[in-house]
């Protein structure tokens, strides 16, 4: 019952190196999010995917890819990484239909950016 | 476009008293609501959810909060708190329509800390 699971836990980057996040879900979900959160501003949207195969831009998109090619996956690409990108990444899911089921969050994954 | 406010950044309470943590929307329609709680270096964890009928809604752990429409307000609610509460908490709202997709936009946050 392992729910949303982020790799890695930790990771520390050079400006100008590209990483790629992992986040999986083995609950079937359609919907996926990707968030970044930093201190006072909560949590906000990067980039959102509603199925396999679709993707969408968020609140804060810029410098950022994701990627949906299976179900279960989604990839949070960044291909430059910038001192600005140092946050706590979150990936979560949810049910479709309506746009009351909750979201369930990973546990994070704390990137910093030297 | 939708926003919280969490007008609260920090809050001390002491074990068994009650507490309430404050939180504002800005929607033009009906939102659904929604409170997380997280505990240092962990994800977050819902609490409760409102999306309509009884504007008082009970969650886990012993949480409730009140929907006021007229105050745009989802306070949230303990009546005696516990040391194992301490933790921040994020009040949420999402688009109560079929192309919102369920994306949530996030309060501040506001860090509770319990003294013994």
């Amino acid at each position: 019952n392992a729910g949303v699971t982020q790799t890695p836990k930790f990771r520390v980057l050079k400006t100008g190196q590209s990483m790629t996040l992992l986040c999986a879900q083995d609950m079937n979900h359609e919907y996926m999010y990707w968030y970044r959160q930093d201190p006072g501003m909560g949590l906000r949207l990067i980039h959102y995917s509603v199925g396999e195969g679709t993707t969408a831009k968020g609140e804060v998109p810029d410098g950022y890819n994701v990627s949906r090619l299976k179900k279960q996956n989604f990839l949070l690409g960044l291909e430059s990484a910038a001192p600005s990108q140092t946050s706590v990444y979150f990936c979560a899911s949810s049910e479709r239909g309506w746009d009351n089921q909750p979201q369930h969050f990973g546990d994070g994954t704390r990137l910093s950016i030297l | 476009a939708q926003s919280v406010t969490q007008p609260d950044i920090h809050i001390t309470v002491s074990e068994g008293a009650s507490l309430e943590l404050r939180c504002n929307y800005s929607y033009g329609a009906t939102p659904y609501l929604f409170w997380y709680v997280q505990s240092p270096g962990q994800g977050l964890q819902l609490l409760l959810k409102y999306f309509s009928g009884d504007t008082l809604v009970q969650g886990i752990k012993g949480f409730e909060a009140e929907f006021k429409r007229s105050q745009s307000s989802f306070n949230l609610r303990k009546p005696s708190v516990h040391w194992s509460d301490a933790a921040e908490y994020f009040c949420a709202v999402s688009n109560a329509g079929g192309t919102s997709y369920g994306k949530l936009t996030f309060g501040q946050g506001t860090i509770l800390t319990v003294h013994p």
